[in-house]
């Protein structure tokens, strides 16, 4: 069972427009929600995060937002850049019931950004 | 610099054998976590340790096995069990709570099976 979901496998934006990538949840616990970022055959790198008692949060180009009442959260880049072309990854964060804590990562959305 | 090293980058392995991949970290974090990774199946946990001298299985064990001697280490052995090894694998470390700083990844190993 999915608890963290990502329904886009692939995205194409026009540089210079907004890259709007899309994450949906199902556990209520979740207290923090991330966004990694990887290129091939590397490994992923964070990116911004929120906690579950924001709704927004922004990093220069980077913006999160949190809709809890949907289980939602998007990640919005603005202006969009070749170099960031990559697969995105939404993850969150909670206690698990052996008392550890661990992300839960979606399954990845290929964004490419087209000069 | 702190960081997270994982060795080889690259590893072939032939059918029958076991092979054990090096995962290193200098950041002082509690838990080590490692995933595979394949196409279209985003990061599945394999094996997580939360402090030294223990671990747990993640959602896709059999087949590998690790330990955690050190704080700094946490590495993976791919036994001849696991049916399909070929995969990319990743190490990561993290605070306890991960909270807003998450996790920090290695740069991976390519495990082919040849």
């Amino acid at each position: 069972d999915q608890q963290v979901k990502q329904n886009s496998p692939s995205l194409s934006v026009q540089e210079g427009r907004i890259s709007i990538l899309n994450c949906d949840y199902t556990n209520s616990m979740f207290d923090y929600f991330l966004w990694y970022k990887k290129y091939p055959a590397e490994g992923p790198t964070f990116l911004i995060s929120i906690s579950s008692i924001k709704d927004k949060n922004e990093d220069g180009r980077f913006t999160v937002f949190l809709n809890k009442s949907a289980k939602h959260l998007s990640l919005h880049i603005v202006p969009s850049q070749p170099g960031d072309s990559a697969v995105y990854f939404c993850a969150a964060s909670a206690v698990s019931g052996a008392g550890s804590y661990q992300l839960t990562f979606g399954k990845g959305t290929k964004l490419s950004v087209i000069p | 610099d702190g960081g997270i090293t994982q060795s080889p980058k690259y590893l072939f392995r032939k059918e029958g054998q076991n092979v054990t991949l090096s995962c290193e970290q200098n950041l002082n974090h509690d838990a080590m976590y490692w995933y595979r990774q394949d196409p279209g199946q985003g990061l599945r946990l394999i094996y997580y340790s939360q402090i030294v001298n223990d671990f747990q299985k993640g959602d896709i064990a059999e087949g590998y096995s690790v330990s955690r001697e050190k704080k700094e280490s946490f590495p993976l052995t791919v036994t001849s069990a696991q049916k399909n090894p070929t995969a990319f694998y990743l190490c990561a470390s993290s605070r306890r709570p991960t909270g807003r700083q998450g996790y920090t990844f290695g740069s991976g190993t390519r495990l082919t099976v040849v």
